[in-house]
């Protein structure tokens, strides 16, 4: 139980051009969703928490209009990367709990890694 | 400011023997601390969690100590195996659920 994929795994993309990236929870339902990007050998940063029909509470620092969350289902979070640059490049990870905004029981996506040319 | 240490960034050790990674923090009052493991090019997989009430915690092969006083938390991996070699991470979390991450230890297990 507690499953959560990402799609896609894997994405190489021109600069300039926007990416998304979907976020489900398999057999649970998602209240709140929590992304985060990690560079190489670095820790995971949280950017952003999505509650389900609600808007994202970015972090500081994360920039709002250039990582657009959308969490309009209790299984899908999609976050879409606009305008993306080479300094965008990074491994983007969802997580999802059950409980709203609870950080105790959350459960993490495969990743996605962006590569931005 | 608020600063998580996982003071080592790689660890070798022999298989069978116990592994020990620690995370230390600064500035900050934790309501709980998590340990995830990591592999290379994956999301992080929940290990165990602790609360700033308890002082150890054991799931099979693992234990996790927190010291609020130290400000210390110790993962020990007993009777290690290859399958073990991983990234792991410490997380500390507030009250307010407001989570924030270590940069990791890399742990190989040699046969």
């Amino acid at each position: 139980g507690a499953v959560v994929s990402q799609h896609p795994s894997r994405v190489i993309c021109k600069s300039g051009t926007s990416v998304k990236i979907e976020c489900r929870s398999l057999d649970f339902q998602a209240t709140t969703m929590f992304w985060y990007r990690q560079f190489p050998k670095q820790s995971l940063m949280l950017m952003a928490t999505s509650n389900e029909g609600s808007k994202a509470t970015y972090e500081q620092g994360v920039e709002k209009d250039k990582f657009l969350i959308n969490h309009a289902s209790l299984t899908l979070s999609t976050l879409t990367v606009t305008s993306a640059h080479p300094e965008d490049s990074s491994f983007y990870i969802c997580s999802a709990s059950a409980l709203a905004g609870r950080t105790d029981t959350q459960y993490f996506g495969p990743g996605t890694r962006l590569t931005v040319l | 400011s608020q600063k998580i240490e996982q003071n080592s960034e790689a660890l070798n050790i022999q298989e069978g023997k116990t592994a020990t990674l620690t995370c230390n923090y600064t500035n900050y009052s934790p309501a709980y601390l998590q340990w995830y493991r990591q592999d290379p090019g994956r999301g992080p997989v929940f290990l165990l969690l602790i609360r700033e009430n308890e002082k150890e915690k054991r799931k099979e092969r693992l234990k996790v100590t927190f010291d609020t006083t130290l400000k210390q938390s110790l993962f020990h991996i007993t009777a290690s195996q290859p399958a073990d070699s991983a990234t792991y991470l410490c997380a500390l979390a507030s009250s307010a659920s407001k989570i924030i991450f270590g940069s990791g230890t890399r742990l190989s297990i040699r046969p």
